[in-house]
């Protein structure tokens, strides 16, 4: 299994774009990089995932180096509520199991 | 769509006694399921994957006897945690897989207390 690494934390000014960085370098080519988050004592909520090209949705947008080996998931413009800890996992290939590593609690600061 | 219901949110029980939890996919057909354990502070654990029709397959020092997992359905699984004590207290989710978006769905999961 790919492991991911992830800044610890990070803080970003609400209404700012917040970019929250990945590493996967040992990620093969047939597994995607996916991305969730955890508000305090809830269940993860699936923000985005992407294999190779870049991808936007209407929470997030997904840059994907073209070595694959990082990623950075970009939240346009950060609220209050987008503070949660932030996962970035790599799926596919020969394993189907959601692998959670530590992740980066995101503080939206006012 | 992709609605993961699990249930109930909050349980506390007395040590020695067992306590279920459901896991439901209102929507769509789950064949596999998963169940994690999250501690404060700490990060999701997978604990075991649930196999409809099958024997759920446990990660590496999970007590299968002490975690028990059926999933009869398509559309539930049920976790048993048996005989509890204090140090199962923790944060019990569980998570399905979804053709919608080709990731998983997550429980809102089950805060249990063991007293």
């Amino acid at each position: 299994d790919a492991k991911t690494t992830q800044p610890p934390s990070m803080d970003c000014a609400e209404g700012r774009a917040a970019n929250l960085p990945c590493n996967h370098s040992t990620i093969s080519g047939n597994e995607y990089v996916y991305w969730y988050r955890q508000i305090h004592s809830q269940g993860p909520q699936y923000i985005i995932h992407g294999l190779k090209n870049n991808e936007t949705n209407e929470m997030a947008s997904l840059i994907i180096t073209e070595d694959r080996k990082s990623s950075t998931l970009i939240l346009p413009h950060a609220t209050l509520r987008d503070t949660a800890v932030y996962y970035c996992i790599v799926l596919g290939g020969a394993t189907n199991k959601l692998i959670f590593g530590t992740g980066t609690l995101l503080a939206v600061q006012p | 769509g992709a609605v993961v219901s699990q249930h109930p949110s909050r349980v506390i029980c007395k040590s020695g006694t067992s306590v279920k939890i459901e896991c439901r996919s209102l929507d769509f057909q789950a064949t596999t399921m998963f169940w994690y354990r999250q501690f404060p502070k700490q990060s999701l654990m997978l604990m075991a994957t649930s196999n409809e029709g099958s024997k759920a397959t446990y990660e590496q020092g999970v007590e299968k006897d002490k975690f028990l997992i059926n999933h009869a359905s398509l559309t539930l699984s049920t976790l048993t945690v048996t005989s509890a004590h204090p140090e199962d207290s923790s944060f019990y989710i569980c998570s399905a897989g979804s053709h919608l978006n080709y990731g998983y769905t997550f429980g809102s999961g089950t805060r249990l207390t063991v007293v």
